[in-house]
């Protein structure tokens, strides 16, 4: 079955330090990518998408991510995280229906 | 420009009692989802539709039922809630699925507690 996999639950780091959350899928064709933010009590933002191209792909607020094909990965990145940024991100992967992780939780100390 | 509007966003039923939530989209999209999302396991799909009139299982879809008359609209119903349905309730919609490039606009979501 198709799946995605987030290697993290819960993240914690300081401020201005790195950040790299993991995902893998399992689709073995063409595939459509990306990472969701939910901030506390609030809906679901897209950060960034890869469809096709330059598999380095700059979202909003600083974030990145990288298609690695022949890992199956797609992880999110951002050089130095702030306070503002702790609240839960999703991948998801499609073709079909959008299929989701199950999210890692990243807390920001001041 | 509403994007995608989801009723009621906090509810509270009754063990046994009966709800519809309702997801309407303005964007002309063929393709809509309902998920649920629960600490933990991410988001999961219940029921989706790739266009008016049609409907069909995703992952969950114990429990509920769902219909598209309306292109714009797209109902879930609980006909019996349990405790378990406690949930938040997302709604998505989409331009087309099966990986022709396009991503998911989703609602604000619907908190519903079952007692």
């Amino acid at each position: 079955a198709q799946s995605v996999s987030q290697h993290n639950h819960h993240v914690i780091l300081s401020e201005a330090a790195s950040l790299e959350l993991g995902c893998n899928y399992s689709y073995g064709g063409t595939v459509n990518l990306f990472w969701y933010v939910q901030y506390p009590g609030q809906h679901l933002q897209l950060l960034l998408k890869y469809f096709s191209g330059d598999p380095l792909v700059k979202g909003i607020k600083g974030f990145e991510a990288e298609f690695i094909k022949s890992k199956f990965s797609f992880n999110l990145r951002k050089p130095s995280v702030q306070w503002s940024d702790t609240a839960e991100y999703f991948c998801a992967a499609r073709p079909g229906n959008l299929i989701f992780g199950k999210g890692t939780k990243l807390s920001v100390k001041p | 420009n509403a994007g995608v509007t989801q009723t009621p966003k906090f509810r509270v039923l009754k063990t046994g009692q009966s709800m519809t939530l309702l997801c309407a989209q303005d964007m002309n999209h063929e393709y809509m989802y309902w998920y649920r999302q629960d600490p933990g396991m991410g988001l999961r799909l219940i029921h989706y539709s790739v266009g008016e009139g049609t409907t069909a299982k995703g992952e969950v879809p114990d429990g509920y039922n769902v219909s598209r008359l309306k292109k714009q609209n797209f109902l879930l119903g609980l006909e019996s809630a349990a405790p378990s349905q406690t949930s938040v309730y997302f709604c998505a919609s989409s331009p087309t699925t099966g990986g022709v490039n396009t991503e998911a606009f989703f609602g604000q979501g619907t908190r519903l507690t079952v007692v």
